[in-house]
């Protein structure tokens, strides 16, 4: 079975600049999440997707990320713009999740994100 | 903010011995679930325990809840090299079961 899928690995912007990321969740996985992990910490929560639809975005910072998951499959994470507090890893993670019980998640490789 | 809290942070061990971490929580959960990441394989779940169970068992690990202590146990036995990892304990709760990270545990399993 194929995992999620995260392009790029790494990216290096200046602050000011966009970025986006792009994630593909196993097939037939109905719940996407965005999370941010900066060093040191464990993943927070940034977006939730059921299917198409946005279940959870309340620690999302929403005057500078944005998110999207069309047609209920691949979703982007988009900075713009990017601060300096951004760098961290964005990891990608997919779940089957039907009818919102809460099932184990799977994670991609995540993208590193380094703001200069 | 994140909800759990390991403890220890940091732990060293001989392969071979038993490496247990701990974990406390705030909030009431539907499930609390374990997750091993290393560079190599990324953030890997282990084992998931319901608010309605208090032990249980997968392969060398051994997960314990303590609902009216909010708090959790991950049991590791005959550790191997393999197992050097950081730890993270999530809870899962609220209507959308969203997952709350801790800031994990750093183990180390010296050969």
């Amino acid at each position: 079975e194929a995992g999620v899928a995260q392009s790029p690995r790494y990216k290096i912007i200046e602050k000011r600049q966009s970025v986006a990321f792009w994630c593909n969740p196993i097939s037939g996985h109905a719940t996407l999440y965005w999370y941010q992990q900066i060093l040191g910490q464990g993943p927070k929560l940034l977006i939730q997707f059921q299917n198409n639809g946005v279940v959870d975005d309340s620690q999302l910072p929403k005057d500078r990320f944005s998110a999207e998951r069309l047609k209920g499959v691949d979703s982007t994470l988009k900075i713009q713009p990017a601060k300096l507090e951004d760098s961290a890893v964005y990891l990608c993670a997919s779940s089957l999740d039907r009818e919102l019980r809460s099932y184990e998640q799977y994670f991609g490789p995540g993208t590193r994100l380094t703001v200069t | 903010s994140q909800q759990g809290e390991e403890d220890p942070q940091a732990l060293s061990i001989q392969e071979g011995e038993n490496a247990t971490m701990n974990c406390s929580y705030k909030t009431s959960i539907n499930n609390l679930q374990w997750y091993r990441q290393n560079s190599g394989r990324g953030l890997v779940h282990l084992i998931l325990i319901r608010s309605n169970e208090r032990e249980k068992h997968s392969g060398r690990l051994r997960v314990t809840l303590d609902t009216s202590k909010k708090s959790s146990s991950l049991l590791i036995t005959a550790s191997r090299a393999a197992d050097t990892a950081s730890y993270f304990c999530a809870s899962s709760g609220g209507s959308n079961y969203k997952l709350t990270f801790g800031k994990g545990t750093l183990l180390t399993v010296n050969p």
